[in-house]
């Protein structure tokens, strides 16, 4: 079955540079483009980007400066990589894909995993 | 940005009761293709955004029935029919249509 899992560090400290990284199963990188939505505590969430199943991306360009997405078709993870973090960057980080290959239909999710910005 | 502007609900709801979820995009989110690029998601407590329905008002696999979206090009409505207990949580609608794609702000359900 399709499942998501993200992984990184639950503590980053001010200015430095957020690594996460979601592992997927039951599907081809190569087929489903994945995003990546963070959600502050009470808030609602927001999109922050994409790798298309080519290994073309798209970003929100209020992020853009600051955001890399990559990915490892052979090991099933995609990356996200975001510099100079603050405390506004708090918050529960999934990775989701959609129903289909080119969709934004987002049926499947991570768990999530929270990040917090303290020093 | 396609802003997106969730109405707010007259918690709590009766069990049994119907309740219908707002919401309003700054821009058409109907394309070329005839299809609105809405979606609607349930989280609860705790948990990941469970997709709703997309396309509008095409239900997601699994999803009860109860559940009905429907609306124009810029105005959508999400529909429960008799909630029930595990249908509270906070409802979110997300356009797709463009980048960056954007989420509503949120309406709380609450049952009584």
């Amino acid at each position: 079955q399709v499942q998501l899992k993200e992984s990184g560090p639950g503590l980053v400290q001010p200015s430095e540079t957020l690594s996460l990284t979601c592992t997927v199963s039951g599907f081809s990188l190569t087929s489903y483009s994945v995003s990546w939505v963070r959600q502050p505590s009470g808030k609602g969430p927001e999109w922050m980007g994409r790798m298309w199943y080519d290994g073309d991306t798209a970003y929100n360009s209020a992020l853009k400066s600051r955001l890399s997405i990559s990915r490892d078709t052979s090991k099933n993870q995609v990356f996200l990589k975001m510099n100079s973090l603050q405390t506004d960057d708090t918050g529960t980080y999934y990775c989701t894909r959609g129903l289909l290959g080119t969709g934004s239909q987002f049926a499947y999710w991570g768990q999530g995993t929270l990040v917090t910005v303290s020093s | 940005d396609i802003v997106m502007t969730q109405g707010v609900l007259p918690n709590p709801v009766p069990s049994g009761e119907s309740a219908s979820i707002t919401c309003r995009s700054s821009k058409s989110l109907v394309y070329k293709d005839g299809k609105t690029y809405l979606n609607w998601f349930l989280q609860r407590p705790g948990q990941s955004p469970q997709l709703l329905t997309y396309w509008m008002s095409t239900r997601a696999s699994g999803v009860s029935d109860r559940f009905s979206g429907s609306g124009s090009g810029t105005y959508f409505t999400l529909k429960i029919s008799r909630v029930r207990a595990e249908d509270a949580g906070v409802y979110y609608c997300q356009q797709v249509r463009e980048y960056p794609l954007t989420f509503g702000s949120g309406t709380k359900l609450e049952i009584k």
